[in-house]
């Protein structure tokens, strides 16, 4: 069975610093992994994805992730932050085979301070 | 509709009366998922159905859930005997499944509260 395991619920950071929300996961098969952002009081959105190809992939709103298989990881990343991107991060998993189920993680809260 | 519709919105039941959540799935998409948002619990998978095999059930918290997918489509999920730790929102998903790491998009809940 697939798991997601973020392991911070929250992470407070200054305008303009860098972040970087950890995801790891487990499966037994390949998998693909997801990012998903949800801004307050709105729905849930793809940030980013990795399928198969380069570990580095990147997303909208200058966010990227790398996949590491032997770290079983994919965390996100962005040089610099804005105000703007304030809002709760889902990491998730799916087999993509028979399967095909999504599984999330807790979920992260990002703040980002003036 | 363009994206997935779920009704109502807003919901508020009784201790231990029956509620129905539906979701309109994205027309074509034959992946339909639902689950739970609770404050720090972040999703929860309830059930997943794909095309007409038969759905994964495992999430689903106790037999007092249910869900049922009409033709292919338009989903119903039912919570009997509502408790007040039924109180959540729920969220509907749907994506073109089988093909490869199909993007799931989510519609914007229903939220139950049972007082």
């Amino acid at each position: 069975a697939q798991s997601v395991t973020q392991l911070d619920s929250q992470v407070p950071v200054f305008e303009e610093a860098p972040v970087e929300l950890r995801c790891n996961y487990s499966s037994s098969v390949s998998v693909y992994l997801f990012w998903y952002v949800q801004y307050p009081n709105q729905g849930l959105q793809l940030l980013l994805k990795y399928l198969s190809g380069s570990t580095l992939v990147k997303g909208i709103n200058g966010f990227e992730a790398e996949f590491n298989k032997s770290q079983t990881s994919f965390h996100l990343r962005k040089p610099s932050v804005h105000i703007s991107d304030t809002a709760e991060y889902f990491c998730a998993v799916s087999d993509g085979g028979s399967q095909g189920n999504l599984i999330f993680g807790k979920g992260t809260k990002l703040s980002v301070k003036p | 509709g363009a994206g997935v519709s779920q009704s109502p919105s807003n919901k508020v039941t009784e201790k231990g009366k029956d509620v129905e959540l539906r979701c309109d799935p994205i027309s074509g998409h034959t992946a339909l998922y639902w689950y739970r948002q609770s404050l720090g619990q972040g999703l929860e998978f309830l059930i997943y159905f794909q095309g007409n095999s038969a759905p994964d059930k495992s999430g689903l918290p106790s037999d007092r859930f249910s869900a049922e997918r009409t033709g292919g489509s338009v989903s119903t999920l039912t919570i009997q005997r509502t408790q007040q730790e039924d109180s959540a929102v729920y969220l509907c998903a749907s994506s073109l499944g089988r093909t490869l790491g199909a993007e799931a998009f989510f519609g914007q809940g229903t939220r139950l509260t049972v007082v």
